[in-house]
């Protein structure tokens, strides 16, 4: 069965540092992949996603990430963080064959330091 | 253009009560779908359904009802709720025919059983 870990459960940065947010996953196909962000209070918003094609994706707010086949990762990275950028970070893996199979991540929190 | 909006925002019950928890869009997307958030466990899927008259049972199904008579709406109902099913809701969206599609997320509703 397919499965997501992000084995960082918090993570506090300083403003203006770089930042990498880990994910793994296990499928048995090539999956599509998800970063969600969480704000305090809020909802979920859609960072970014992989489908196919480029392995280097671009999203909002100035996030990337990389997908690696080899390593069934997918990280999250930004190159300056903004206070801004403190929320719970969620990873997740969607089967192709079908849209209701996105498995969610435990999530990652990121608190930034002024 | 409101999105995906719930109501309540907050919500406390005694167990052994009932409640609708309600969710309506208003982007004509054929999917919604119901999650809980756990803390550790990111969102697990109780119910989901891909059009009026058509529901189908998530993850974590037992203990939650659904129906969908409109495409705006999607209730989750609560027949005896329990203090297992204090959680975190959260109502979302997604135009079906894209495979690897972007759900969209209400602000969510805060339930605690006691």
């Amino acid at each position: 069965a397919q499965s997501v870990t992000q084995p960082d459960i918090h993570i506090t940065v300083s403003e203006g540092a770089s930042l990498e947010l880990r994910c793994n996953y296990s499928y048995g196909a090539t999956p599509y992949l998800f970063w969600y962000v969480q704000s305090p209070g809020q909802g979920l918003q859609l960072l970014l996603k992989y489908f196919s094609g480029d392995t280097l994706v671009q999203g909002i707010k100035g996030f990337e990430a990389e997908f690696k086949r080899s390593q069934s990762s997918f990280n999250l990275r930004k190159p300056s963080v903004h206070w801004s950028d403190a929320a719970e970070y969620f990873c997740a893996v969607g089967m192709k064959t079908s849209y209701d199979k996105v498995i969610f991540g435990p999530g990652t929190s990121l608190s930034v330091i002024p | 253009n409101a999105g995906v909006t719930q109501t309540p925002k907050f919500q406390v019950l005694k167990t052994g009560q009932s409640m609708t928890l309600q969710c309506a869009q208003d982007m004509n997307h054929e999917y919604m779908s119901w999650y809980r958030q756990d803390p550790g466990m990111g969102l697990r899927l109780i119910h989901y359904s891909v059009g009026a008259g058509i529901t189908d049972q998530g993850e974590v199904p037992n203990g939650y009802n659904v129906s969908r008579s409109t495409t705006e709406d999607f209730p989750l109902r609560l027949l005896s709720a329990a203090p297992s099913q204090t959680s975190v809701y959260f109502c979302a969206t997604e135009r079906l025919g894209r495979i690897g599609g972007t759900q969209y997320f209400g602000p969510g509703t805060r339930l605690t059983v006691l």
